[in-house]
């Protein structure tokens, strides 16, 4: 079974410092791992994923995450928080199967002027 | 990205009236759609995943017979809410997925329907 975790529902950074937003995942096989984002009564838009290929996986936006075997990890880093930034991001698992997403709980990142 | 429409974007509607929400995929085959539900602050709660020519497969605890989903073909899957009472109020978004293709591919979602029973 697959299934993601974020830590911290709720996450506030200051305009110009690193955003760091952490998931950790449990997966029965090689996961595929995903973040999209969610702005305010929008459908969701991906930001990054990772397949298998490289552990450092850069998407839009200027976001990026590590894939870390050893600690069950896909956290979400920007290194410079931009007030657009603020949105709800969600991780998410692909299952085995390929059929369905398992979606974390959601954290809600606000940029602080 | 693939392009996934959903319409309409708000709706309004009458306590015992019946709404239905429309899901396009705009440029790719959508043989695989998912239909959620999301409450204000949370997380998206899958209600059902639907194969293109295929009944829909309920999540345990929404009943089949209230929101019907009909997947009839490769660019198009609709959620029918039947008989709507205002606990029904909520944000109903889609996606779509190409089961076909590779396992790390994304889903692409709709923009979501704001649902507002009255």
């Amino acid at each position: 079974a697959q299934s993601v975790t974020q830590l911290g529902s709720h996450v506030s950074v200051s305009e110009g410092a690193l955003v760091l937003l952490r998931c950790n995942y449990s997966s029965s096989v090689p996961p595929y791992l995903f973040w999209y984002v969610q702005y305010p009564n929008q459908g969701l838009q991906l930001l990054l994923k990772y397949t298998s290929a490289a552990t450092l996986v850069k998407g839009i936006n200027g976001f990026e995450a590590e894939f870390k075997k050893s600690e069950t990890s896909f956290h979400l880093t920007k290194p410079s928080a931009h007030m657009s930034d603020a949105a709800e991001y969600f991780c998410a698992v692909i299952s085995f199967t390929g059929n369905q997403f398992y979606f974390g709980t959601g954290t809600s990142l606000t940029v602080i002027p | 990205g693939a392009v996934v429409s959903q319409h309409p974007s708000r709706v309004i509607c009458k306590s015992g009236t019946s709404v239905k929400i429309e899901c396009r995929s705009l440029d790719f085959q959508a043989t695989t759609m998912f239909w959620y539900r999301q409450f204000p602050k949370q997380s998206l709660m899958l209600m059902a995943t639907s194969n293109e020519g295929s009944k829909a497969t309920y999540e345990q605890g929404v009943e089949k017979d209230k929101f019907l989903i009909n997947h009839a073909s490769l660019t198009l899957s609709t959620l029918t809410v039947t008989s709507a009472h205002p606990e029904d109020s909520s944000f109903y978004i889609c996606s779509a997925r190409n089961r076909y293709r590779d396992r790390a591919t994304e889903a692409f979602f709709g923009q979501g329907t704001r649902l507002t029973v009255v």
